[in-house]
């Protein structure tokens, strides 16, 4: 079946250095990557989406890139501060007429003060 | 908007007994999923509904897992009989779905589901 993969599970920073978190996906029809940051003992909630049709998307200091040739994209969080310390999901979307979200295993972020 | 709400919030029970957890969704969005999350598993889709109707439940492990969804403002998810290896974290979540365009799901903030 369709899978995403996620790298690397835990992650550990510096605060100030920047974090990246890669995701593949296998699914060439995929066509939305939204990325969930979940506390612990809360739900996960969105803090970055991209589509297909673009190839990198910021805000502030979170962005995402998308290689969709190579099924690729990522999380890149600069100047790390200690509330950025989550788990942190990445997801693709299924191709087709669904709206159903494949998500990768997560990352253990923390960031170190 | 109050966001997605999930009752009850923590639930222990003894194995073999039924349980069922609730989900109101966000009122205007018209797709409803079913997550399940585990240390061992990760965060995994039971179910979900597009327009009151199951799409995809190929997430439900068992016979002993329903989900049922009534109207556009609940859902329920059954476990009978409940077994210890039930016990997780279980997360509603809404969207809207609009075309083949899609949107942020919102989470609702989960039960606890512990099975003894």
């Amino acid at each position: 079946g369709e899978n995403v993969e996620q790298h690397p599970s835990t992650l550990s920073v510096q605060e100030g250095d920047s974090a990246v978190i890669k995701c593949t996906y296998s699914d060439s029809a995929s066509n939305y990557f939204p990325w969930y940051k979940q506390e612990l003992g809360k739900r996960p909630q969105l803090i970055i989406d991209i589509r297909s049709n673009v190839g990198e998307k910021k805000d502030q200091r979170i962005a995402v890139t998308l290689n969709k040739t190579a099924k690729h994209f990522s999380l890149h969080i600069t100047e790390t501060q200690p509330e950025d310390s989550a788990v942190y999901f990445c997801a693709a979307s299924l191709g087709g007429a669904t709206n159903k979200l494949i998500f990768g295993t997560g990352t253990l972020l923390a960031v170190q003060p | 908007d109050a966001g997605v709400i999930q009752s009850p919030r923590h639930e222990v029970t003894e194995m073999g007994q039924e349980v069922t957890l609730r989900c109101k969704p966000i009122s205007g969005h018209n797709s409803l999923f079913w997550y399940r999350q585990t240390m061992m598993r990760g965060l995994e889709l039971l179910i979900y509904f597009n327009n009151n109707v199951p799409i995809d439940d190929s997430g439900m492990p068992e016979d002993r897992f329903s989900a049922k969804m009534p109207n556009a403002s609940f859902s329920t998810l059954k476990i009978q009989p409940s077994e210890p290896r039930d016990s997780a974290v279980y997360f509603c979540a809404s969207s809207l779905m609009a075309g083949l365009a899609e949107y942020e799901q919102y989470f609702g903030p989960g039960t606890r589901l512990t099975v003894t």
